[in-house]
C-alpha cells in the first residue's frame, strides 16, 4: 500500500536539544510539506518541497531546519531555538503543486513532539 | 491574518439528518478550496474540493457549496452517519502560492445515534 510513514508517533525531548521527525512516503510524490497543529487551531505551514533538493521556508519556519535529499524522504528538525515546540507534526505529500489543488494531499499519521 | 476561518467550533446533529459545516475566507486569489476530516491521533483525510469556477461539487454525501462573492464555502452532509463525528478542516490553495493551502481551526462534527 502506498503512504507517508511518520515515525515516531510520541516523542518526548529535553530542552535545549534538536530532534528529527521522519516522513517517507511511498507515493511517488513531488512535493511534501510539514504542518504544525497546536489545540484548537488549524494546520500552520513550517516548511514544503516540490522537488528534491529544493525546499522552502512556509509561515511558521522559525527554529525549524529541513532537507530533501531524496523523493521520498522530507525530515523535519526541530532545533533548539524553537521556543515552544510541544504540538502535533503533520507530513504530507502531493503529487505536484497544480495537481494538489484539486486532488488534496496525503497525510500521514503524525508525530506528538512533547518538551520535558 | 487568518485568512480561512471556520466560525463554529463545534456541531452536533442527530443522526439521519444534515450536517452544514461553514468556512469563509479573506483572499480572493484563493482558486481551490478542500475539506478534511480527522480523527484525534491521525492525519487529515482529503475529502472533497472545488474550484472557484464552480460553485457546487457532489461526491455520495458530500456536498460542497462556493459563494465566491460571499467569500464563503460550505459542507453538506445528507445524511448524516455517527462515522460522520470528526473534526473537519476547510483548507484554501492559491496557484500563485505554489499549491500551498491554509487551513482553517476547524469544526468538530458529532452525529449522535
Amino acid at each position: 500500500d502506498g503512504g507517508i510513514t511518520q515515525s515516531p508517533k510520541y516523542l518526548f525531548r529535553k530542552e535545549g536539544q534538536n530532534v528529527t521527525l521522519s516522513c517517507e512516503q511511498n507515493l511517488n510524490h513531488d512535493a511534501m510539506y510539514w504542518y504544525r497543529q497546536d489545540p484548537g487551531q488549524g494546520l500552520r505551514l513550517i516548511y514544503y518541497s516540490q522537488i528534491v533538493n529544493d525546499f522552502q521556508k512556509g509561515d511558521i519556519a522559525e527554529g525549524y531546519s529541513v532537507s530533501r535529499e531524496k523523493k521520498e524522504s522530507f525530515p523535519l528538525t526541530v532545533t533548539s531555538a524553537q521556543k515552544n515546540p510541544t504540538a502535533f507534526y503533520l507530513c504530507a505529500s502531493s503529487p505536484g503543486p497544480g495537481i494538489a489543488n484539486g486532488h488534496g494531499y496525503t497525510f500521514g499519521s503524525g508525530t506528538r513532539l512533547t518538551v520535558v | 491574518d487568518q485568512q480561512v476561518k471556520q466560525n463554529s467550533p463545534s456541531l452536533s446533529v442527530q443522526e439521519g439528518r444534515i450536517s452544514i459545516l461553514n468556512c469563509d475566507y479573506t483572499n480572493s486569489m484563493f482558486d481551490y478550496f478542500l475539506w478534511y476530516k480527522k480523527y484525534p491521533a491521525e492525519g487529515p483525510t482529503f475529502l472533497i474540493s472545488i474550484s472557484s469556477i464552480k460553485d457546487k461539487n457532489e461526491d455520495g454525501r458530500f456536498t460542497v457549496f462556493l459563494n465566491k462573492s460571499a467569500k464563503h464555502l460550505s459542507l453538506h452532509i445528507v445524511p448524516s452517519q455517527p462515522g460522520d463525528s470528526a473534526v473537519y478542516f476547510c483548507a484554501a490553495s492559491a496557484w500563485e502560492r505554489a499549491g500551498k493551502s491554509t487551513f482553517g481551526d476547524g469544526t468538530t462534527l458529532t452525529v449522535k445515534p
